[in-house]
């Protein structure tokens, strides 16, 4: 079963330019998490999509927004980039929810690191 | 913010020995889970405990839970040297469906 997966690995912007992450799920799993991962800042939740539609955002300014496919896949847009926005950008997903709670185990992509110049 | 703090933020020990981590949190959790990250990549989950369970084992893991003290500890037993990696706690909150995660711990083991 392949994991989940991200594109770029890696990716150079400038102050102002628009940045587009992808992230694929495990097949089968329909949540996709985006987390951001700063120096110093430790994990920081940004978005939480499920079935196409936004279900939760973390305390990130609207020039953080994203969507997800049909096929669940997903992209994160960073508008407007600043230097701080440099950072590691994890995705994850997780299946169908069964338990009454989506927040069980998250399964993580190897992340895209941003570097804003 | 994070709601979590680990405890310590780093911890070295020599390849054998017993690795213990803490992990505090803020408010009532439904689970509380723990994840590896090797190297500044992606997360690997290790063990999840919910708010009814009191300690629970993987392998050489053991995780566990005290609700009233709103705190779980993390032991790696026979450490070794593929164990060297940061490690996270995250929280599952009530009402809020998403993850909360620690600010980690570095373990590094010498060999």
């Amino acid at each position: 079963e392949a994991g989940v997966t991200q594109s770029p690995t890696h990716l150079i912007k400038t102050r102002g330019q628009q940045a587009t992450l992808r992230c694929s799920p495990i097949s089968g799993h329909t949540s996709v998490y985006w987390y951001q991962q700063a120096l110093g800042l430790g994990l920081q939740f940004l978005l939480w999509y499920d079935e196409g539609e936004e279900r939760n955002r973390g305390n990130f300014p609207p020039r953080f927004s994203g969507r997800q496919f049909p096929n669940y896949s997903s992209e994160l847009n960073v508008n407007a980039l600043e230097l701080e926005d440099s950072a590691l950008y994890l995705c994850a997903s997780s299946p169908m929810r069964t338990s009454g709670w989506y927040t069980d185990t998250q399964y993580f992509g190897p992340g895209t690191r941003l570097t804003v110049l | 913010s994070q709601q979590g703090e680990e405890d310590p933020q780093a911890l070295s020990i020599q390849e054998g020995e017993n690795a213990t981590m803490n992990c505090s949190y803020k408010t009532s959790i439904n689970n509380l889970q723990w994840y590896r990250q090797n190297s500044g990549r992606g997360l690997v989950h290790l063990i999840l405990i919910r708010s009814n369970e009191r300690e629970k084992h993987s392998g050489r893991l053991r995780v566990t839970l005290d609700t009233s003290k709103k705190s779980s500890s993390l032991l790696i037993t026979a450490s070794r040297a593929a164990d060297t990696a940061s490690y996270f706690c995250a929280s599952a909150n009530f009402g809020n469906e998403k993850l909360t995660f620690g600010t980690g711990t570095r373990l590094t083991i010498i060999p």
